[in-house]
């Protein structure tokens, strides 16, 4: 049973530009969150997708935005980058049922902007 | 404004000890209370979980303590091996509603020296 994956693993952009981070979810799961891990830092939530909707979005600017397709998996964008857009993202996918709180992350891709 | 505050922020603990890692929140709405264990260039993984009806959780070495009174959790892990060196973080999530977010702390790097 695969768990939660994303892709690519490691990025490296410069400031100004768009990059799309992709999550395939958890066998079972319906539901994807995405986090920010800046270095030394607990993730931080930035927002989470149900039935291909945006159902709850943390303190992050417009210029993150997300989408989820039909199979469940989920992509993040991030336009016009900034240096400190620099972290680890990660991916958590969970089943909205019973024990809906419980998140399964994934490894995370980790963002270089220059 | 952090609403979930996690201490230390490193621990050494020689083989075969406690290590003790705290945690205090703010908002008594929090109803769910997970720590996660984090390897390096891996996503964090759910380790055990605890709700604020029960002040004690076991599992294995692992041993959550809860006090609602205090607003505190800490996690306990009896007979600590260098296996379990990593890095731990506590987080908390509202149930209900449009609440779906965890709440992290920003983590305590435990070293279990053989």
């Amino acid at each position: 049973d695969a768990g939660v994956t994303q892709s690519p693993t490691h990025l490296i952009k410069t400031r100004g530009q768009q990059v799309t981070l992709r999550c395939s979810p958890k066998s079972g799961h319906d539901t994807v969150s995405w986090y920010q891990q800046a270095l030394g830092q607990g993730p931080q939530f930035i927002f989470q997708y149900y039935e291909e909707e945006e159902r709850q979005r943390g303190n992050f600017p417009d210029r993150f935005s997300g989408h989820q397709f039909p199979n469940y998996s989920s992509e993040l964008n991030v336009n016009a980058l900034l240096l400190g857009d620099s972290a680890l993202y990660l991916c958590a996918s969970s089943f909205d049922g019973l024990a809906k709180n419980i998140q399964y992350f994934g490894a995370g891709t980790r963002l270089s902007v220059l | 404004q952090q609403q979930v505050k996690q201490s230390p922020q490193s621990l050494i603990v020689q083989k075969g000890g406690i290590s003790i890692i705290n945690c205090a929140y703010e908002n008594t709405a929090f109803d769910y209370f997970p720590w996660y264990q984090q390897f390096p260039g891996k996503g964090p993984a759910l380790l055990i979980a605890i709700r604020p009806d029960v002040s004690e959780k076991k599992e294995g070495r692992f041993t959550i303590s809860f006090n609602k009174s205090a607003k505190q959790f800490s996690l306990h892990i009896m007979d600590s091996q260098p296996g379990d060196s990593a890095t731990y973080f506590c987080a908390a999530k509202r149930s209900g509603g449009s609440n779906y977010k965890l709440t992290f702390g920003k983590g305590t790097l435990l070293t279990v020296n053989p």
